[in-house]
């Protein structure tokens, strides 16, 4: 039982590289979510998906894009990183039937743009 | 904007008191809610969910909801060291259109067990 799988576990960027993080789930959870958590900000959500095919902006979606690419993998891209997309990135998914359950975690990505 | 609010501590309490952590929230139409607990470098784990008023408990861990006063709240019995980690309050924020919210977090209570 893998639950949320996210890679890399660690990646330094130079400004204005980009690269895409990958997020896959093993629970046949509709909807998926990706965060970042900064000190003293909490976790704060990019983007998320309802489901299979669709996708939403959350609160800090500026400089990422997003692609649910079937109902397991939900990618988040930086076209242009830029050192303020320094932060630890953890995807989640959720069940999202009769009524919205918790999301479950994958183990973060803590990515550094110098 | 729709907002989930905690202190965020630190909250330091003796081994084997209470640790009483609480958390608001503005949108009145959210319908679920969860505390997660986060220990230092590592991703958030569920330690409770709860979706109707009233209290749920969980072995040392009671969840307490009041939807009227938009008022959640964890509490810890016999606390331990074991248990010192930030405690993350989440809800479910619904937007208009079907299948449309967000799951969103406060800014977590970081909590001190101390031996």
């Amino acid at each position: 039982n893998a639950g949320v799988t996210q890679t890399p576990k660690f990646q330094v960027l130079k400004t204005g590289q980009s690269m895409t993080l990958q997020c896959a789930q093993d629970m046949n959870h509709n909807s998926m979510y990706w965060y970042r958590q900064d000190p003293g900000m909490g976790l704060r959500l990019i983007y998320y998906s309802a489901s299979e095919g669709t996708t939403d902006k959350g609160e800090v979606p500026n400089g990422y894009n997003v692609s649910r690419l079937n109902k397991r993998e939900f990618s988040l891209r930086l076209e242009s990183a830029a050192p303020s997309q320094t932060s630890v990135y953890f995807c989640a998914s959720s069940e999202s039937r009769d009524r919205v359950t918790e999301a479950f975690f994958g183990q973060g990505t803590r990515l550094t743009v110098v | 904007q729709k907002e989930v609010e905690q202190n965020s501590g630190p909250l330091s309490v003796p081994e084997g008191a209470i640790a009483s952590l609480n958390c608001t929230y503005s949108d009145r139409g959210s319908q679920s809610f969860f505390w997660y607990r986060q220990y230092s470098g590592k991703s958030p784990e569920l330690i409770m969910s709860i979706y109707s008023n009233g209290d749920k408990e969980d072995g040392r861990f009671t969840a307490q909801l009041n939807k009227a006063s938009q008022y959640v709240s964890l509490l810890i019995r016999d606390s331990q060291p074991s248990d010192s980690a930030t405690y993350l309050c989440a809800v479910i924020v619904a937007y208009s259109g079907a299948g449309s919210y967000q799951l969103t977090f406060g800014k977590g209570t970081k909590l001190s067990v101390i031996p």
